[in-house]
């Protein structure tokens, strides 16, 4: 499988528990994005890896969330003392280091924090 | 700030019915427009890259054009598999990291 596989699928968990995703992009990109996306809106960026090195975090970015990408290549994104706005799909995405370039995604992570 | 806004937010159309769905963006220097499509409780899948104002791209009943301001994605003789939410996306000059997205338009098409 050549594209870019999230795990888990789902995840439900109780407020105030930590949660860890992982993503595994696809292998020659060097770039990786982490983006939230909550039922009828479109995907908001959380943060952007260029090999190992985190570039940019969003501004909405709360410090409970923390994301990294060890030696550039698959990617965590740990999610501490989860609160129920936290539920949402959490979806991460592959490019090349070429500007203008397109991402790929993978299937996502569904979180439930009950 | 980088601003995205798709219309309209949800189109239902008859199977054959052809129509249009907009993108207007507000940028600060495009340096590229994506579009993709999602299906329920799936990733978006990519569709289209457009770089420059008067590019078109077309991808089997889809064509997607780009002026200055805005970009459209035409859907030509529609069937029942191609209702999903159609995501328009920009990378922009400001941040040529991010690519930021709307907030889609849901497309059903009834047979």
């Amino acid at each position: 499988d050549t594209g870019v596989s999230q795990d888990p699928r789902h995840k439900i968990t109780k407020r105030g528990q930590n949660v860890t995703f992982r993503c595994d992009p696809i292998s020659e990109h060097n770039r990786l994005y982490w983006y939230r996306q909550t039922l009828g809106q479109g995907p908001e960026f959380l943060t952007y890896f260029q090999n190992e090195a985190q570039l940019e975090k969003s501004r909405l970015l709360s410090d409970r969330f923390s994301a990294e990408r060890p030696k550039g290549s698959f990617s965590t994104l740990e999610i501490q003392r989860t609160e129920q706005g936290d539920s949402a799909m959490y979806l991460c995405a592959s490019s090349q280091q070429v500007l203008n370039t397109e991402a790929f995604f993978g299937q996502g992570t569904r979180l439930t924090v009950v | 700030e980088d601003q995205v806004t798709q219309s309209p937010e949800a189109l239902r159309l008859q199977e054959g019915e052809s129509s249009s769905l907009n993108c207007s963006y507000t940028v600060s220097g495009l340096r590229g427009l994506f579009w993709y499509r999602q299906d329920p409780g799936k990733g978006p899948e990519f569709l289209f890259t457009l770089y420059s104002a008067g590019e078109e791209k077309e991808k089997e009943r889809l064509k997607a054009t780009l002026t200055k301001k805005e970009s459209f994605l035409h859907i030509t003789a529609p069937k029942p598999e191609d209702s999903a939410t159609y995501l328009c996306a920009v990378q922009a000059g400001s941040s040529a990291s991010k690519i930021i997205f709307g907030s889609g338009t849901r497309l059903s098409i009834r047979p």
